[in-house]
């Protein structure tokens, strides 16, 4: 079964800081994809990034990074010099199908706050 | 470039009245749509998706249903509201094609009263 984990609830951080937000996710499947959401407090969700499991290079966007490593099935968010702006609730979810529903997995989100 | 609508964008009802929400998809064709709840703190939690016109497959049971009566169009409704609907409800699209992103909307916010 499909399972992703954020045990990090809440984060806060002043601002310039840098902060990584945890990822573990468990599955069997050996093709699966990975994401990224940011949830501002207008509610939407707004992509961030996708990484199939066979890349396990690491990306950089900016001030935002990411480590996909599969020995230790996590997928763990950085973001560089934080800004008020960076303030949201930041999910990562799973995804096993490439045909069908595609349906995503999501873990339970965490919170960060950025203080200025 | 694709867009994504939902309405109403917030909603106060009264316990057992009716619900109709909608998520209208703009640029595409043949999405897959997807209706997700998420309850205050929580996570997101699957409701139904849609793979295509009159095609829904629903994850949980409960009082709550879904249509898609045209290609990108995608109906969540209740017959009669429990307060445990309250909640923030997404609707999401994706192609149809190998890629596997998910684009959400910006919501609508439900409250049972």
């Amino acid at each position: 079964a499909q399972k992703v984990t954020q045990a990090q609830t809440e984060i806060s951080v002043v601002e310039k800081e840098d902060v990584t937000l945890d990822c573990v996710y468990e599955t069997r499947d050996t093709t699966y994809y990975l994401f990224w959401y940011k949830q501002p407090p207008s509610g939407e969700l707004v992509f961030l990034i996708r990484r199939n499991s066979f890349d396990e290079q690491n990306e950089i966007s900016g001030r935002y990074s990411w480590n996909f490593q599969k020995s230790t099935s996590s997928f763990n968010f950085t973001i560089t010099a934080s800004q008020v702006v960076d303030s949201a609730v930041y999910f990562c979810a799973l995804s096993e199908d490439q045909t069908g529903a595609n349906n995503l997995f999501f873990g339970t989100g965490t919170r960060l706050t950025v203080i200025p | 470039s694709q867009t994504i609508h939902q309405w109403p964008a917030t909603l106060v009802q009264p316990v057992g009245s009716p619900l109709s929400l909608e998520c209208t998809v703009e640029g595409t064709s043949n999405p897959n749509l997807y209706w997700y709840r998420q309850a205050a703190g929580r996570g997101l939690q699957l409701l139904f998706y849609s793979v295509g016109i009159g095609q829904i497959s629903s994850e949980v049971p409960q009082n709550l249903s879904a249509s898609r009566p045209q290609d990108r169009q995608f109906i969540l409704s209740s017959k009669k509201l429990l307060l445990s609907d309250s909640g923030f409800y997404l609707c999401a699209w994706r192609t149809g094609l190998s890629t596997d992103t998910q684009y959400f909307g910006p919501g609508t916010r439900l409250t049972v009263l």
